[in-house]
């Protein structure tokens, strides 16, 4: 199984500042047709996780360009150049290359 | 737009079989997509249980795959989790999920709400 792992665990944040998540995987998520299976997720305090960023830095639809991903191979990092009140919440990474799909262990988001 | 809705009981007894179902709206399960069940401990992090795609093979975690069970509906609107021999482990919110795009170009998404299943006598 690809191991996925986050770092930090806890990242407390400054509205109208950037914040940075890393994630590594324990093999590389990058196949010889150029894409990296690495996908980011927001999870909201009572909610479902929602897509935020896809094969490594593809926004998904409605997601504000303030989130970034890039990366390659095995390490990944997800930026948010403005955080705003309501990005907080726990992100997770996860692979989406191989059956077992994996998640990293999420990084809580919160204003300082 | 599709929509994805988790039902099932919310309270299971230990050794029993928890039983949930995801309902589809806004699209049919029988057309080439994959469609799977996830789960998350309170407080915890997220699990992959399973995946599927129509009429072929079905994928499950290896540390459940001797008492989980993914199936289709015979309407093509919902797919079902079966999961034997429950302990108080197995509670969890369980989340189903479509994957989105093609063969190389894939995500998931969208999510369902997720429903609480708490294992307890």
């Amino acid at each position: 199984d690809i191991v996925m792992t986050q770092s930090p665990h806890s990242l407390p944040v400054t509205p109208g500042e950037p914040a940075s998540i890393s994630c590594r995987s324990s093999q590389s998520l990058l196949l010889r047709n150029g894409y990296n299976y690495l996908d980011w997720y927001l999870q909201k305090p009572g909610q479902s996780p929602q897509l935020l960023i896809y094969l490594n830095s593809i926004r998904a639809s409605g997601v504000p360009d303030r989130f970034s991903g890039s990366g390659s191979g095995t390490e990944f990092t997800l930026e948010i150049s403005r955080v705003e009140a309501e990005d907080v919440g726990v992100y997770y990474c996860m692979q989406n290359l191989q059956n077992p799909l994996t998640f990293g262990g999420g990084t809580k988001v919160e204003i300082k | 737009q599709v929509q994805l809705q988790e039902s099932g009981p919310g309270l299971v007894k230990p050794s029993e079989t928890l039983s949930l179902t995801c309902t589809v709206s806004g699209y049919s399960i029988s057309t080439n997509y994959y469609w799977a069940w996830f789960r998350q401990p309170p407080g915890k992090g997220l699990e992959w249980i399973g995946s599927f795609y129509y009429n072929e093979n079905t994928y499950y975690s290896s540390s459940l795959k001797s008492r989980v069970t993914i199936s289709l509906d015979t309407s093509k609107t919902q797919f079902s989790l079966i999961l034997t021999s429950v302990t108080p482990t197995d509670t969890a919110v369980y989340y189903c999920a479509r994957r989105q795009g093609t063969w190389d170009i894939n995500w998931w998404d969208p999510w369902g709400q997720g429903t609480l299943v708490t294992v307890s006598s």
